[in-house]
């Protein structure tokens, strides 16, 4: 029972373009998102994160988007940029604890 | 030097074989994870440690053992490993609860193959 999704495996976007990677929830308790980044043979690393309470996180390129009531968040990226090609999770918390439960994951590429 | 670090990077064993993977830390934090990643199901929590006397189980504990052996250690350990173990195993360590911002920190994983 996968609580959080990444319906899209994949994703080829052109550079400068926006790239936008969705992800959706089951879990009506989760109140805390996050998404992270994973280049081959490294660890993920931490990107961009928003709580429940907000609908919108920027940070430089990088905005996610909340969507509450369709349990749906979203990553943009603008503009697009080669070195942004890796896998991108999502992961979300609740009940106050510090589990965090992870999507399956988007490859994102950024071609020239 | 890497703040995270995880040994042995790739570790090939044969079933029935106990497997111990570790993860070292220079970061100071408290807090200790260790995660699988399996194609298909992104990275499931295994066990998790906010301080040396403190050990919780995470999603998917059942074959696995940890070990906080200092702030800085935390050992997973495969007691008797089967082929559905194999899976690339990550350590993680934080500085506090994530919504403090505080961020878990990740180390390069350890690939397992059990035969």
């Amino acid at each position: 029972d996968q609580q959080v999704k990444q319906n899209s495996p994949s994703l080829s976007v052109q550079e400068g373009r926006i790239s936008i990677l969705n992800c959706d929830y089951t879990n009506s308790m989760f109140d805390y998102f996050l998404w992270y980044k994973k280049y081959p043979a490294e660890g993920p690393t931490f990107l961009i994160s928003i709580s429940s309470i907000k609908d919108k996180n920027e940070d430089g390129r990088f905005t996610v988007f909340l969507n509450k009531s369709a349990k749906h968040l979203s990553l943009h990226i603008v503009p697009s940029q080669p070195g942004d090609s890796a896998v991108y999770f999502c992961a979300a918390s609740g009940d106050n604890t510090d589990k965090l439960i992870f999507g399956t994951g988007t490859r994102l590429q950024v071609f020239p | 030097d890497a703040d995270v670090t995880q040994t042995p990077r790739n570790r090939i064993t044969k079933t029935g074989k106990r497997i111990m993977l570790e993860c070292s830390q220079t970061k100071g934090h408290d807090r200790m994870y260790w995660y699988r990643q399996d194609p298909g199901l992104g990275l499931r929590l295994i066990y998790y440690s906010f301080d040396v006397k403190d050990i919780n189980k995470g999603e998917i504990s059942d074959g696995y053992s940890v070990s906080r052996q200092a702030q800085a250690k935390f050992s997973l350990s495969l007691e008797s490993a089967i082929p559905n173990q194999t899976a690339l195993y990550f350590c993680a360590t934080s500085d506090g609860p994530i919504r403090g911002s505080n961020e878990q920190f990740f180390g390069p994983g350890t690939r397992l193959t059990v035969l």
